[in-house]
This record gives C-alpha cells, structure tokens and sequence, in this order.
C-alpha cells in the first residue's frame, strides 16, 4: 500500500472551513484514499473514500487531484467537536489484508 | 444497534501474566483486525483475519497472539513475551466487499505493571 505525508498539525477557527492535505505521491490505479479521525481514547471513525472522483457526505467533502497524488478533506463549517486526528491511508481495493495508518494530523478547532 | 464490542475499557495486569482482550462485532463482518497505539503514535497491525480459523501476522505480532473460531470474535491475547504491553489497542472489522471502510471498536487500554 502507498505511502501518505500529511502535516502533523494544524489550526482551525470555529466556524471556518478546515481543509487538511494528505499526499500519496506513489498511489497505483487501484487504490482507494480513506479518511478517518481519532479523538483521544476512542476507535478511529470512518469519514469518507474515493477513487478518482471526488466525494461528498454529510460528514466532509473529499477532493482528489487529477493525477491523484494528493488529495484534501474538507470539513465545510468546523465545530468544537471536529478537533481530533485526522488520518489520511491509501488501500489497494483488492487487498484484504493490512491498513497502514501513519501519524496522522493533529486539527485543532479554536473559538 | 449493530457494532464492534471492546471489552473492557481498561485492564491492569502484573508483568508475566498473560491477558486476554475480548472484540465482538454483530455487524456480520468477515475480516477482523488487531491494531496497537502508543502515546502520540498512529495506528500499528498486530494481526488480521480475512475468515473464519485463518488469520496473519501484521507488523508486530511478536508477543501476540489470536483465534477466529467464530465468525463475530476476534480474541488476542499479549503474552508475557511482549516485552512493551502497556498500549491502547483496537479491534476493527470490515465486510466482503474490499472497498468497503474499517469499523472500529473503541479499544481497550492495558496498562502492565
């Protein structure tokens, strides 16, 4: 499974759009971009996945570049409640086996 | 209300004692996963299971162990061999269909003394 970078951190006004990047420079046709977030001491939740083109539900929106190697999760008016880590992960959708999640970005929502 | 159960939400063992961390999921799911998180780390594979009585090895399986007898439990166990047992782990499951997100359940934190 390719690799992700993403920043550790970043900041956020309430209110505000928060638009974290992930770069997956080495990502193969197949493989699928997953988003979830982390808050302290609970199971990671699953937001949102695409292919190519780009995708939107009632948590965030998720938009790929046309080459695919990067791609950026928006959460469109971010609240107190979306400061969390956000962990970007590529995945073969024919691989079953292993998930590799990195370190992640850590969003901080201020008011 | 379908979902994946950690259970319990802390355990304390003694060093040398092996200890058993429960994970059910009624979701129906036939892939199951192990994962361990240290302060400040990101997530790390200890084993998976993509079916029932068949399971691998993740990343650090030294120390572990695991069984899938039945299609909803996913047990690991962290022997005495583990060396760094105090973590946060977390059990997650995810269905047939391969593009289909992890669930996750809400771990368990060991703390070894």
């Amino acid at each position: 499974d390719a690799k992700t970078t993403q920043p550790p951190s970043m900041d956020c006004a309430e209110g505000r759009a928060a638009n974290l990047p992930c770069n997956h420079s080495t990502i193969s046709g197949n493989e699928y971009v997953y988003w979830y977030r982390q808050i302290h001491s609970q199971g990671p939740q699953y937001i949102i996945h695409g292919l190519k083109n780009n995708e939107t539900n009632e948590m965030a929106s998720l938009i790929i570049t046309e080459d695919r190697k990067s791609s950026t999760l928006i959460l469109p008016h971010a609240t107190l409640r979306d400061t969390a880590v956000y962990y970007c992960i590529v995945r073969d959708y024919s691989n079953t086996g292993k998930l590799i999640f990195g370190q992640g970005t850590t969003l901080q929502v201020k008011p | 209300d379908g979902g994946i159960t950690q259970s319990p939400k802390y355990l304390f063992r003694k060093e040398g004692q092996n200890v058993t961390l429960s994970c059910e999921q009624n979701l129906n799911h036939d892939a199951m996963y192990w994962y361990r998180q240290d302060p400040g780390q990101g997530l790390r594979l200890i084993y998976y299971s993509q079916i029932v009585n068949d399971f691998q090895k993740g990343d650090i399986a030294e120390g572990y162990s695991v069984s899938r007898e039945k299609k909803e439990s996913f047990p690991l166990t962290v022997t005495s061999a583990q060396k760094n047992p105090t973590a946060f782990y977390l059990c997650a499951s995810q269905p047939r269909q391969t593009n289909s997100p992890l669930h996750f359940g809400n771990g368990t934190r060991l703390t070894v003394t």
